[in-house]
């Protein structure tokens, strides 16, 4: 089966900007998580969507949003982009919140 | 606040060698995840490990937890240089969000 699949891996921007990523989880599962990777603060938790509703939200500003869609697939929005949101992104599906969790290959973001 | 502690941040083995690698935690979990990075790409899903196991198995590799002292171990037998990659646990807090431990880098050396 097809894996977790983000969209577009690679994106650079510049300071100011928005941008918006794309995740397409695994065919079934409804839950959808986000999390971004920085060499500095490692792997930190954005969001997480079931069945369209935000279950839970990280310690991130405003400027970061997210949505999930009826056919759960989900989108972040990053607006106003600052050069520390530099980072990978990385989105994860699955089936329950208890149950495997299998992420996508991430959309490495540069803003300059 | 990342709740995983991982220890050794690196470490570094001959080909044939075992890795152990240790995850810490601070709260209680319903289950535990091994996860595979290669080179800053995405998670590679290696092990589920649920509060209620004391130890899996998949492969070449070998889980154990124990909850008394919130720690878990993932052991690598018979390395390979392809196993060469970042390892990361990752616990859930109860609500719907996993915190990833800081990760151990694994070099295997050929």
């Amino acid at each position: 089966k097809a894996g977790v699949t983000q969209t577009p891996r690679y994106l650079i921007k510049t300071r100011g900007q928005q941008v918006t990523l794309s995740c397409s989880p695994i065919s079934g599962h409804r839950s959808v998580s986000w999390y971004q990777q920085t060499p500095g603060q490692g792997l930190q938790f954005l969001f997480e969507y079931f069945s369209e509703t935000q279950r839970n939200k990280g310690n991130f500003p405003g400027r970061f949003s997210g949505r999930q869609f009826s056919n759960s697939r989900s989108e972040m929005n990053v607006s106003t982009l600052e050069l520390g949101d530099s980072a990978l992104y990385l989105c994860a599906s699955s089936l329950a919140y208890t149950g495997t969790v299998e992420f996508g290959s991430g959309t490495r973001l540069t803003v300059v | 606040s990342q709740q995983g502690e991982e220890d050794p941040q690196a470490l570094s083995i001959q080909e044939g060698e075992n890795a152990t690698m240790n995850c810490s935690y601070k709260t209680s979990i319903n289950n535990l995840q091994w996860y595979r990075q290669n080179s800053g790409r995405g998670l590679v899903h290696l092990i589920l490990i649920r509060s209620n196991e004391r130890e899996k198995h998949s492969g070449r590799l070998r889980v154990t937890l124990d909850t008394s002292k919130k720690s878990s171990s993932l052991l690598i037998t018979a390395s390979r240089a392809a196993d060469t990659a970042s390892y990361f646990c990752a616990t859930d807090e109860g609500t719907y969000k996993y915190i990833f431990g800081t990760g151990t880098r694994l070099k295997v050396l050929a």
